[in-house]
Parts: C-alpha cells; structure tokens; sequence
C-alpha cells in the first residue's frame, strides 16, 4: 500500500542532543513537507522541498535543519538549537505534476525533550 | 501574507445535527482549499480537496463549498455522528506556482450519542 511513513512514533530527548525524524513515502510524490503541531497553534511549516537535493525554509526553521536526498526520502533533524522542541511533527508530500495538488499525511511523530 | 482562520475553536452537538464549519482566507489567489480531518495523536485524513476553478466538492455526508472572492469555505456535515468526533482543519495552497499549505488552527468537533 502506497503512503507516508514516519518514525519513530515517539521519541524522548534530553536537553542538548539532536535527533533525526524519519520520513519516507512510496507515493512517487516530488514535494515534502516538515510541519510541526503544537496544541491550539495548528500546523506550521518548517521546511520543504519540491525536487531531490532542493529544499526551502518554511516560517519556523531555525534549529532545525533537514535533507532531500532521494525522492522517497526527506528527513528532519532537530538541533540542540531548537529552543522549545518538544512537540508533534507531521511530514506531508504531494505531486507536482497534477492539477489536483492534494496533500497526504503520515502518522507523526511525538517528540519529548526531557 | 495569507493566513487562515477557523471558527468555531470547538463546537458540541447532538447527533444527528447537520452543522457547518467555517474557514476563512485572507488571500484569494489560491490554488486549491482542502479540508482535513485529525484524530486525537493521529496525522490527517484528507477529506475534501477544491480547486480553486470549482465551487463545491461532496463525498457521501460531507460537502465543502469555496468562495474566494469573499475568501470563505465551508465543511457541511448532513446527520452528524459520534465517529465525526475529531479536529477539522482547513489549508489553503497558493497561488499558483508555489507549493506552500498554509493551516487554519482547526474546530474540534465532538458530536454528543
């Protein structure tokens, strides 16, 4: 079955460590997104790529940082700079080349910072 | 800057109520609006996508409609039920070109038996 995976599903962090959040889609989509949800805030963008090797940053990017190395591929590294990381992350993609530009969702990921 | 807003926050009814949820955007150069519903913990389900071309899309008890030159949509919900019981977020792409969702902040829905 074609979709979004995201791992792990939840991670405990202590304060200065970094962490990679995984997500890889079998949907031959070309864009990915990284959002991250916080309660009451709804979704907000923290980076996006829209080809292989190309990424943009969205409105909340500082202390994160992330890489596009395979289309199937686009995984989130949360710094030891990120101030306030504890939250939920969601990874999205879609396809560029339609006219319908729906949006597809993974589970997320929940991240804690001890 | 566009930004998009939900009302209302959260909304309690009975079941079998039609309601309707509102969102609203400031920008109307959009590509298209989806509707999405969020299970507590869970990601998104995409339930509705309009394109900006188009005026309404339904699938079985739900249909949005899109406005944009009042920059509004609506999620109508026909015979409400205790599974509808979720968070309803609405996102708007656009303009064209460019690849940017952004969110509304949701209604969390519960829908009393």
């Amino acid at each position: 079955d074609g979709g979004i995976t995201q791992s792990p599903k939840y991670l405990f962090r202590k304060e200065g460590q970094n962490v990679t959040l995984s997500c890889e889609q079998n949907l031959n989509h070309d864009a990915m997104y990284w959002y991250r949800q916080d309660p009451g805030q709804g979704l907000r963008l923290i980076y996006y790529s829209q080809i292989v090797n190309d990424f943009q940053k969205g409105d909340i990017a500082e202390g994160y940082s992330v890489s596009r190395e395979k289309k199937e591929s686009f995984p989130l590294t949360v710094t030891s700079a990120q101030k306030n990381p504890t939250a939920f992350y969601l990874c999205a993609s879609t396809r560029r080349d339609t006219n319908t530009g729906e949006l597809f969702f993974g589970e997320g990921s929940r991240l804690t910072v001890l | 800057k566009q930004e998009v807003t939900q009302i209302p926050a959260a909304l309690s009814v009975p079941e079998g109520e039609n309601l309707v949820l509102n969102c609203s955007f400031t920008d109307s150069a959009i590509y298209n609006l989806q509707w999405f519903r969020q299970d507590p913990g869970k990601g998104l389900t995409s339930l509705l996508l309009i394109q900006s071309s188009q005026r309404e899309q339904t699938s079985g008890r739900l249909n949005a409609s899109l406005d944009k030159s009042s920059g509004r949509s609506t999620l109508y919900i026909a015979a409400s039920q205790p599974g509808d019981s979720a968070t309803y977020l609405c996102a708007v792409r656009g303009p064209v070109g460019t690849y940017k969702y952004i969110f509304g902040t949701g209604t969390r829905l519960k829908v009393l038996a």
